[in-house]
């Protein structure tokens, strides 16, 4: 019955791994997201797709590259891990594309909290 | 550009008090959307109500109420009676009509309810 789920819950890592964070949701959305919330909680979003075309990349280094196999997935990979990528990864998903629309929310995964030693 | 400011950092209660969070935001958009999320110590981030910027009625849903006030850029939520499971970090969120346009966060408030 999970909405939107992410894998793994926690990712604890060393300083120049590459790693990857995935994301499924089973509620039929079209439009994924990808946020981080860094150790103040703030909350910044990183990536948007749509139908597996990518419509928001907010300045995110480049080392940071989702893929999205399928509109129910959106995967978060990570090259050459930094210790300031340390934070929480949340994945979402929403119905509409536009926030217009009548119904438009985000629904969030549980979130993945990578640590990087 | 768009921005939220929740002033509040963190707030103590005891059970049963009321309890209001604040919300002021700022946008050139005429048509724009607001939001407020919770997340408790789980982790997760829980939906709570999506407001349009032309609809100013406010809104009760049981315990929590939202007040909405075009003229001061406000979207303050409040708690009656608060309860120990109302133990959070209360997010705002504020976002413009496109689908290029972005969800913004503001930093959160902390509510501590001790019984």
């Amino acid at each position: 019955d999970t909405a939107v789920s992410q894998t793994p819950k926690y990712l604890v890592t060393q300083m120049g791994n590459d790693k990857s964070i995935k994301c499924e949701q089973n509620l039929g959305h079209d439009t994924m997201y990808w946020y981080k919330q860094d150790s103040k909680k703030f909350l910044k979003i990183m990536f948007s797709y749509n139908n597996k075309e990518l419509i928001i990349n907010e300045t995110v280094p480049n080392r940071f590259s989702p893929k999205s196999p399928d509109k129910a997935h959106l995967n978060l990979h990570i090259n050459s891990l930094e210790l300031g990528d340390s934070a929480v990864y949340f994945c979402a998903s929403s119905q509409d594309y536009y926030p217009r629309d009548s119904s438009y929310e985000q629904y969030f995964g549980p979130g993945t909290r990578l640590t990087v030693t | 550009a768009q921005k939220v400011t929740q002033a509040q950092t963190e707030i103590s209660v005891v059970e049963k008090e009321d309890v209001t969070l604040d919300c002021v935001y700022e946008t050139r958009d005429t048509t724009y959307y607001l939001f407020w999320y919770k997340q408790p110590p789980s982790g997760e981030l829980v939906f709570l109500i999506r407001r349009n910027s032309f609809d100013e009625q406010n809104e009760i849903s049981g315990r929590y109420s939202w007040n909405f006030q075009k003229s001061t850029s406000s979207f303050n939520f409040t708690i009656t009676a608060s309860q120990v499971v109302d133990s959070a970090v209360y997010f705002c969120a504020l976002i413009g009509p496109y689908n290029t346009d972005k969800l913004i966060f503001g930093t959160g408030t902390r509510l501590q309810v001790f019984p």
